[in-house]
């Protein structure tokens, strides 16, 4: 089957900088993404790890090892706005295109 | 504005009862998702479709049927629903091959089965 790993809850507080790790059990591989998620929204596009190594965009990076199914999210200075729920996705492969998403975990950012 | 586009937004409705819930992708793209969430669970796959037909299948129902028009737009057909359907239905595009593989995802619908 395919799995998945996220930590269901994060608290961090105003400007820190925090990091969410997703770990993954697929039977392929094409791509790693990261979205964000606010309650009741549609999921927004954060991210995406093909090779491994790391890939900033601004205040947020993401960081792919595929030998280790491993990945993380890492949120720098962080702001009151980032709350939210961060989810982990893998495409299965470039043949269905086939996503499967973790479960997410939920970010509070305190003042 | 991710440029996909759901209707309705809110749908309420009886156990029972059947509902279309629809989505046009956006403008290019080829490939339609639809997804299920409901409250505190992740997202759930439930079928794709590519340029009319269907390429994969997740955990969808045999109550629940989807299908992909000749203009792209495609429509998620929920029958004889029960209490445990209330959940935000999302719906995806993207254009598979040089545009990658991000997904944009719709505002979704929010169906409540009372």
């Amino acid at each position: 089957g395919q799995n998945i790993d996220q930590p269901t809850e994060m608290t961090a507080t105003e400007g820190a900088i925090v990091q969410i790790n997703c770990t993954y059990q697929t039977s392929g591989f094409n791509g790693l993404f990261w979205y964000q998620q606010h309650a009741g929204e549609a999921p927004t596009f954060l991210s995406y790890n093909v090779l491994d190594g790391l890939e900033e965009k601004g205040r947020f990076s993401s960081f792919l090892s595929r030998s280790k199914g491993y990945s993380y999210l890492l949120l720098k200075e962080l702001q009151m706005k980032d709350s939210a729920s961060y989810l982990c996705a893998v495409s299965l492969d470039s043949g269905t295109y086939k996503y499967i998403f973790g479960t997410g975990t939920r970010l509070k950012v305190l003042a | 504005d991710s440029g996909v586009t759901q209707t309705p937004k809110h749908l309420i409705t009886a156990t029972g009862q059947r509902v279309t819930l629809r989505c046009s992708p956006r403008s290019g793209d080829l490939s339609v998702y639809w997804y299920q969430q409901s409250l505190d669970q992740g997202l759930q796959f439930l079928i794709q479709y590519y340029n009319g037909e269907e390429r994969a299948k997740g955990n969808i129902l045999e109550r629940f049927s989807a299908q992909q028009f000749p203009d792209l737009h495609s429509e998620l057909n929920l029958s004889s629903l029960e209490l445990g359907d209330s959940a935000l239905y999302f719906c995806a595009s993207n254009l598979q091959g040089a545009d990658g593989n991000t997904i944009y995802f719709g505002e979704g619908s929010w169906l409540t089965v009372v």
